[in-house]
């Protein structure tokens, strides 16, 4: 089945940048979207459709895409940016949704 | 404001049933695609099933597949998630959420133990 790949964790300091990579074969094809999860609580889109910010999502989120590789991008990460973030996307017929196994963000 | 209200988890023994609900509010749910997302204890999200805009296609997870049924009412702008032959690895938190171009808006899940 098909799988995304996320790094189990990053680490930065406050006012730092802030790279969460997601590699999955379809990529090229596909969009991937960004969710940010906080302990307890639902979790928020904060990238659509690779690089789109959705209403009410801070300047400092981005994202890119690269061939097999998209990346989320949090410019001077913020101690309330602590959380875990998964990718999302598609297989490469549309058919099944895939999420990543999800990225702990530590800024400390 | 848009709202998504997830109902009907509990205990439930192996090899049980359970039916979720999921009442949305703020929108018209026949405009759009509705998922159901997983969360199990300590773990990542995972996607469990997808509905299109009238319930003419339905998509699965292979772990489901054959176990649960996603269903729909538009009339009651209602989803629902009948979960038949419950086993302890589907213990987790069930999300529903609005799709379109991603989930973009999550309930806040209900919560689903399979133990005896």
């Amino acid at each position: 089945s098909y799988k995304l790949t996320q790094p189990a964790s990053v680490s930065v300091s406050p006012g730092q940048t802030a790279r969460i990579t997601c590699s999955g074969d379809a990529l090229p094809k596909q969009y991937a979207y960004w969710y940010q999860q906080k302990p307890g609580q639902a979790p928020v889109m904060v990238i659509s459709k690779d690089s789109e910010r959705p209403s009410g999502i801070p300047e400092r989120f981005s994202g890119s895409s690269s061939g097999t590789t998209v990346t989320l991008t949090i410019s001077g990460a913020q101690a309330e940016d602590e959380a875990n973030y998964y990718c999302q996307s598609s297989d490469s017929s549309d058919t099944y949704v895939v999420f990543g196994g999800g990225t702990k963000l530590t800024v400390l | 404001e848009v709202r998504l209200v997830e109902s009907g988890g509990g205990l439930v023994q192996p090899g049980g049933s359970l039916r979720l609900s999921c009442a949305a509010s703020g929108f018209t749910i026949s405009d759009y695609w509705l998922t159901w997302v997983r969360q199990a204890p300590g773990q990542g999200l995972e996607w469990v099933a997808n509905i299109n805009r009238d319930g003419s296609t339905r998509r699965y997870v292979d772990s489901v597949e054959g176990r649960f049924t996603i269903s729909r009412d538009n009339a009651r702008n209602s989803l629902y998630l009948q979960m038949n032959s419950l086993r302890a690895e589907d213990t987790a938190v069930y999300y529903c959420g609005r799709t379109e171009m991603g989930i973009q808006y999550w309930g806040h899940g209900t919560l689903v133990t399979v133990s005896s």
